[in-house]
């Protein structure tokens, strides 16, 4: 079945810096790539997704890449924010309609 | 629009017992997904029901059950109660697979807070 590995598990940026967090899948089925924001507390919420189709996607300060060929894509973030603290998952799900599986997450710290 | 409700938020239970939590997915929404969610492990996926059937189940022993009605509600069940079953358990709706772009977003509800004594 589908595996998502996530790095770094921690990451710790100054406000203003960019951050990057890295995903891997093992199905080659999988076409569907969503990342979640889970700030302490909170629920899960949708931030931003990319379909296989697609190799970047953009909203304001946060993309998302994908290498279909390495089985990888990123998260980026720019101009980090306080609020932008938060723990973010990335998942997969294949194109059947599968499960969605997540990664085991990365909490990231911006400091002011 | 209402989101997704999930009931009892908080409940403990000692080793032994054994425990069932709600969902109720936003209007319109015929697919449910289960969770659980313990420090240092992430989203573990439990099962994900679609009109009233399991489609999918995760990595969890038979003490782990759920079940979908008619009006897309689903319940979970725990029975047996370990210790190791202290988590949030994650209920997450979506309209369901196939259909146009989007169908299959995961909206998610506040979770029930599981602890085990």
């Amino acid at each position: 079945g589908e595996n998502v590995e996530q790095h770094p598990s921690t990451l710790s940026v100054q406000e203003g810096d960019s951050a990057v967090i890295k995903c891997t899948y093992s199905d080659s089925a999988s076409n569907y790539f969503p990342w979640y924001k889970q700030e302490l507390g909170k629920r899960p919420q949708l931030i931003i997704d990319i379909r296989s189709n697609v190799g970047e996607k953009k909203d304001q300060r946060i993309a998302v890449t994908l290498n279909k060929t390495a089985k990888h894509f990123s998260l980026h973030i720019t101009e980090t924010q306080p609020e932008d603290s938060a723990v973010y998952f990335c998942a997969a799900r294949d194109n059947q309609g599968g499960k969605l599986i997540f990664g085991q997450g990365t909490e990231l710290s911006v400091k002011p | 629009k209402a989101g997704v409700t999930q009931t009892p938020r908080y409940l403990i239970k000692t080793r032994g017992q054994q425990v069932t939590l709600s969902c109720s997915p936003i209007s319109g929404h015929r697919s449910v997904s289960w969770y659980q969610q313990t420090p240092g492990q992430g989203l573990q996926f439990l099962f994900e029901y679609f009109s009233e059937t399991q489609r999918n189940k995760g990595n969890f022993p038979g003490r782990f059950s759920g079940r979908q009605f008619s009006n897309s509600r689903s319940e979970m069940n725990v029975s047996t109660l370990e210790l190791g079953d202290s988590a949030l358990y994650l209920c997450a709706s979506s309209l369901g697979p196939g259909g146009p772009t989007g169908a299959n977003v995961l909206t998610f509800g506040a979770g029930s807070r599981l602890t085990v004594l």
